[in-house]
């Protein structure tokens, strides 16, 4: 059974705080993803890694970074915390192919205030 | 750029009715497009792909190039398929989905 996990499932921060969004997957996949989840906006893409050490931006990569050390972990980092990062953060991962229909499997999410 | 529209935000049908979620989409390539739906405090998963060409949970979506959709279709609604549906289109490498804003649907006893 694939499992993604998320280090929080709540995290309330202040305006200015460094935040650490943690998601580890055990399914050997390649593939990883930052997503946020805001009503009437879907799913936008933050970043995503497709090996260790490598990332590449997403739709709306301002006010965040990522860190891949291990293939399995994949860190969303916000270096100073604002109001507008209020929101759902998804994770999710995939096997990285030549086949276009890899489905990707989501972690239980994280839901970020920021004061 | 890829694009997609999910035009509804909220769905309400009585149970027992047909359900249609509308999806449209905007992509130069030959586009391959999904289904993921979200129960109520459950994660987000695959629902169908539309290579699959395969009914789940009574769902089933046909691609339409001609009027670049691939809505969402199911003849008798049932309660436990109120949730949030996405469509979402992935890019010519195949790693990367864009989403749509999501509808809500609501069945109703």
């Amino acid at each position: 059974d694939v499992k993604v996990t998320q280090s929080s499932r709540y995290l309330v921060k202040r305006t200015g705080e460094k935040v650490f969004l943690e998601c580890v997957q055990d399914m050997d996949h390649e593939n990883m993803f930052w997503y946020r989840q805001d009503p009437g906006l879907g799913l936008r893409l933050i970043y995503f890694s497709y090996d260790v050490k490598m990332k590449e931006k997403g739709d709306i990569p301002e006010g965040y970074s990522v860190s891949r050390e291990k293939k399995e972990r994949f860190s969303l980092i916000l270096e100073s915390a604002s109001t507008n990062q209020t929101s759902m953060y998804l994770c999710a991962s995939s096997f990285n192919t030549a086949n276009k229909y890899n489905e990707q499997f989501f972690g239980p999410g994280t839901r970020l205030t920021v004061l | 750029a890829q694009r997609v529209t999910q035009p509804e935000k909220l769905l309400s049908v009585f149970k027992g009715a047909p359900v249609e979620l509308k999806c449209n989409y905007s992509y130069s390539g030959s586009p391959e497009l999904f289904w993921y739906v979200q129960y109520s405090r459950q994660r987000l998963q695959l629902l169908l792909r539309h290579i699959s060409r395969e009914s789940i949970k009574g769902f089933t979506a046909d691609l339409n190039k001609g009027e670049t959709s691939f809505h969402l279709k199911k003849p008798f609604a049932q309660e436990e398929d109120s949730a949030m549906y996405y469509c979402a289109l992935t890019n010519n490498a195949g790693n990367m989905l864009t989403f749509g804003g999501g509808t809500r649907l609501m069945v109703k006893p």
